[in-house]
């Protein structure tokens, strides 16, 4: 059984589009993130959801919206893609708020912006 | 100084050599500390957290000196599977609070 789970794992699309990203964990956890991976390969935190609540919510455009109907879900739709939205989204998720715990990804979600 | 800094290699070695990563750290107040591994276009995975005393799983050894604000990992024989991308990982809030942040990573390659 995976334990986090994304989908699509390949997503390519043309600028300007909206597209969504669904992300599901069976773990348990009360905390759920997405994490965005550039081509630099520099793993950058956008969001955090503690039992359904966000907690964080880094510098990332409005266009990037999550969404968590249920502590075992947290989507991520955007708006208007642009050429920099090319990365590889990762999910993960641990069993409760804060740096003390680790996570778990799930295996990403590659986005790439004609 | 960076937030969580790394060389980022890559580091080229033979099969059972050792080797050893060097991580740098910015917030003194920071308690929680990891190194995961990433392997080419997958998800990182824990490798293990370190602890304040220092622990070993097997073949890796962590390191973590407060003074310095570094970490360490050890990996003594080393094999072909451990080809991957080494990421230090510290939280950046006091105690266990904040986010968690990720080094670019340091890559490894073992060649036979």
């Amino acid at each position: 059984d995976t334990a986090v789970s994304q989908t699509p794992k390949y997503l390519v699309t043309q600028m300007g589009n909206d597209k969504s990203i669904k992300c599901e964990q069976n773990l348990g956890h009360d905390t759920m993130y997405w994490y965005k991976q550039d081509s630099k390969k520099f793993l950058k935190i956008m969001f955090s959801y503690n039992n359904k609540e966000l907690i964080i919510n880094e510098t990332v455009p409005n266009r990037f919206s999550p969404k968590s109907p249920d502590k075992a879900h947290l989507n991520l739709h955007i708006n208007s893609l642009e050429l920099g939205d090319s990365a590889v989204y990762f999910c993960a998720s641990s069993q409760v708020a804060g740096g003390g715990q680790p996570q778990h990804f799930g295996d990403g979600t590659r986005l790439s912006i004609l | 100084r960076k937030e969580v800094e790394q060389d980022p290699g890559p580091f080229n070695v033979p099969e059972g050599a050792t080797v050893a990563f060097n991580c740098t750290y910015s917030n003194s107040a920071s308690q929680s500390f990891f190194w995961y591994r990433q392997d080419c276009r997958k998800e990182p995975k824990l490798l293990m957290s370190v602890y304040s005393s220092g622990n070993e799983d097997g073949r890796f050894t962590a390191q973590l000196n407060r003074a310095s604000q570094y970490i360490s990992l050890l990996i003594r024989d080393s094999k072909l599977s451990d080809s991957a991308t080494y990421l230090c990982v510290v939280n950046m809030g006091g105690g266990s609070q904040g986010n968690l942040i990720f080094g670019k990573g340091t890559k490894l390659s073992v060649k036979p």
